[in-house]
This record gives C-alpha cells, structure tokens and sequence, in this order.
C-alpha cells in the first residue's frame, strides 16, 4: 500500500539557519513526489516535485528537496530560513504503476522561523 | 484573477441542514477536486471528476454529493449536515488526471470553513 510520512509534527528554525523538513514514502513502483505549502488559512500551493531526472529539484521561494531512493525519502531544505517561510507543510506520493487517481498526502509538518 | 474560487468563505449552519459549497476554476484544467481538511489538518481527498465524469469517489457519506455542470465547476452537496462536517473543504484542480500525466501539480481554492452547530 501506498504511504508517506512526515515524521515531526513541528519544526522550530531560526531566521538566517538552514531547515529540513522530513518527508519518507513507500510505494510498490517509482514514485511521484510532491511538496506543497499551505499558509494560514489559505489554500495549498504547489512549491516543487520529482518526477524522473535529477534528485536534487528546485522549486519555488528557494525551496529544493532531495529524492533519495535508497532511503525513500524526499526532504524539504532551504539554505537560509525566512519568518514568511512560516506555515504548514504537506509531502504526497503517488505510485506511477497506480491506476488510482490520486495523491497519498502526508499529515503535514509546521514549520516556525522565528526572528 | 482567482485562479480556483469557491463560494462561500465560512458557512455555518445547524445540524440537518442541506447546503452547498461551489467551486470554479479559470485555468482551463479537465480535472476538478474536493478535499476535506479537518481540525488536524490531515487532508483527505473525498472526489474527483474529469470532464464533468467522476473519477475518484472515496468512501465518504452518502449525504454528500457533488455536481459537476461543466469542467470549470464542481460544487458539493451536503444533505443532513452532522456535527462531524465540520471542516475546512478545498476545491483544487489540476490539468489531467494524476493517472494519465502523472505528474499534474493542483492548483488549490482558498477553502471554504464549514461550522456545524
């Protein structure tokens, strides 16, 4: 079955300081990789993904994650936090053999950058 | 311009009640979603149509049914409204089906609250 974890409920950074925010799935074939951002009391919005390629991807607002395969994981990083970085963060997978159209979401993590 | 837009903001309603929260899309995409997101934040994908055709319907009640009149909109139903609804809901839409491109990002409502009393 397929699943993702997100195994801190919360991240604590201070401004300037690099972060990571955690992300591991399990899926049967290759996995799609999603991370999206949800600020308060707003929608999701689609910061980055892995497909195929590269390992290290970029994405918006200077984010990059790294997919490792033999870890399965697919963590969030940036090199120098910001206080607007602040906000509720959500990894997805989706197995590219899965005929179910769908993302398995992660329960998300809260990231604080504080000043 | 919005690019997914749902109506209302926040609804609040007494228990049995029947409302309806409407989603529309300007981006063009085929395929429309519903997401409930509870108090916990834990995201829980209850539909999905392309081209106004159900794709995904998770195990969710039967009092809730969504209507799709063209690809730019899908709005839900909710009949005999529970304490247990209460819940932000998010309409997102997304160019394909995940299955077919696989790799479609979702472009994501602003929600709408919905606070059974």
């Amino acid at each position: 079955a397929q699943s993702v974890a997100q195994p801190e409920d919360q991240v604590n950074v201070a401004e300037g300081n690099p972060l990571t925010v955690k992300c591991t799935y399990s899926v049967s074939g290759n996995p799609y990789l999603f991370w999206y951002v949800q600020y308060p009391n707003r929608g999701l919005q689609f910061l980055l993904k892995y497909i195929t390629g590269d390992n290290l991807v970029k994405g918006s607002y200077g984010f990059e994650a790294e997919f490792n395969k033999s870890q399965t994981s697919f963590h969030l990083k940036k090199p120098s936090a910001l206080v607007s970085d602040s906000a509720l963060y959500f990894c997805a997978v989706r197995d590219e053999g899965d005929s179910n159209y769908q993302l398995i979401w992660g329960a998300g993590t809260k990231l604080i950058i504080k000043p | 311009d919005t690019a997914v837009s749902q109506t209302p903001k926040y609804l609040v309603t007494q228990m049995g009640n029947d409302k309806s929260i409407k989603c529309e899309q300007n981006l063009g995409h085929d395929t429309m979603y519903w997401y409930k997101q509870d108090s916990k934040k834990f995201l829980k994908i209850m539909f999905s149509y392309n081209n106004k055709e159900l794709i995904i319907n998770e195990t969710v009640p039967n009092r809730f049914s969504p209507k799709s009149p063209d690809k730019a909109h899908l709005n839900l139903h909710i009949n005999s409204l529970e304490l247990g609804d209460s819940a932000v809901y998010f309409c997102a839409s997304s160019q394909e089906p995940l299955g077919l491109a696989g790799n479609n990002e979702q472009f994501f409502g602003p929600g709408t609250r919905l606070t059974v009393l």
